[in-house]
């Protein structure tokens, strides 16, 4: 079975700062991994996916994340964050062992809190 | 349809009553979930449908919750005699062979 670790709760971060928000996962086969956010009282959104490729993935409104197998994570990084980024943040994995998805796994979610 | 389409949007239902509450998923898409988010919390699995195979049920809190996914498509979370603890958005999740989640808005479902 897979896992996913979301180590922020919450992270504050002032307008046009950088930001990382951290995912490690465990799993003991091959993996799919995503970041999804969720806008105050919307639903979820996909931000981005790695399912194979470039470990460098680049998503929607100035995102990426990059894939390190070897340290088991999937960090989320923009270089200058604006307001309208403040929500919720879930990171999530799949096992990729069979060629199709396995269950998703979300982790706890990271609320980021973009201040002026 | 073109995205997960869930039903009611919002529910309202007295504590003890029994509810349904319909997702229908992107079609072609052999994978649904369903999840709850408590206020200001994270998702909470509660079952996993995938082609024909047994669910995984392993999320569900109580014999009170089951669900259905009838024909590989529409699926149907049934909550019996409603508790205040149950009061939660809902939602439904699809996805294909690559895993990709696309989720409906929810339901949100409030027991007084």
């Amino acid at each position: 079975a897979q896992s996913v670790t979301q180590l922020d709760s919450q992270v504050p971060v002032f307008e046009e700062a950088p930001v990382e928000l951290r995912c490690n996962y465990s799993s003991s086969v091959s993996v799919y991994l995503f970041w999804y956010v969720q806008y105050p009282n919307q639903g979820l959104q996909l931000l981005l996916k790695y399912l194979s490729g470039s470990t460098l993935v680049k998503g929607i409104n100035g995102f990426e994340a990059e894939f390190n197998k070897s340290q088991t994570s999937f960090h989320l990084r923009k270089p200058s964050v604006h307001i309208s980024d403040t929500a919720e943040y879930f990171c999530a994995v799949s096992a990729s062992s069979t060629g199709t998805a396995s269950k998703l796994t979300f982790g706890t979610g990271t609320r980021l809190q973009v201040t002026l | 349809g073109a995205g997960v389409s869930q039903s009611p949007s919002n529910k309202v239902t007295e504590k003890g009553k029994d509810v349904e509450l319909r997702c229908d998923p992107i079609s072609g898409h052999t994978a649904l979930y369903w999840y709850r988010q408590s206020l200001g919390q994270g998702l909470e699995f509660l079952i996993y449908f995938q082609g024909n195979s047994a669910p995984d049920k392993s999320g569900l809190p109580s014999d009170r919750f089951s669900a259905e996914r009838t024909g590989g498509s529409v699926s149907t979370l049934t909550i019996q005699r409603t508790q205040q603890e149950d009061s939660a958005v809902y939602l439904c999740a699809s996805s294909s062979y690559s895993g990709v989640a696309f989720f409906g808005q929810g339901t949100r479902l409030t027991v007084v």
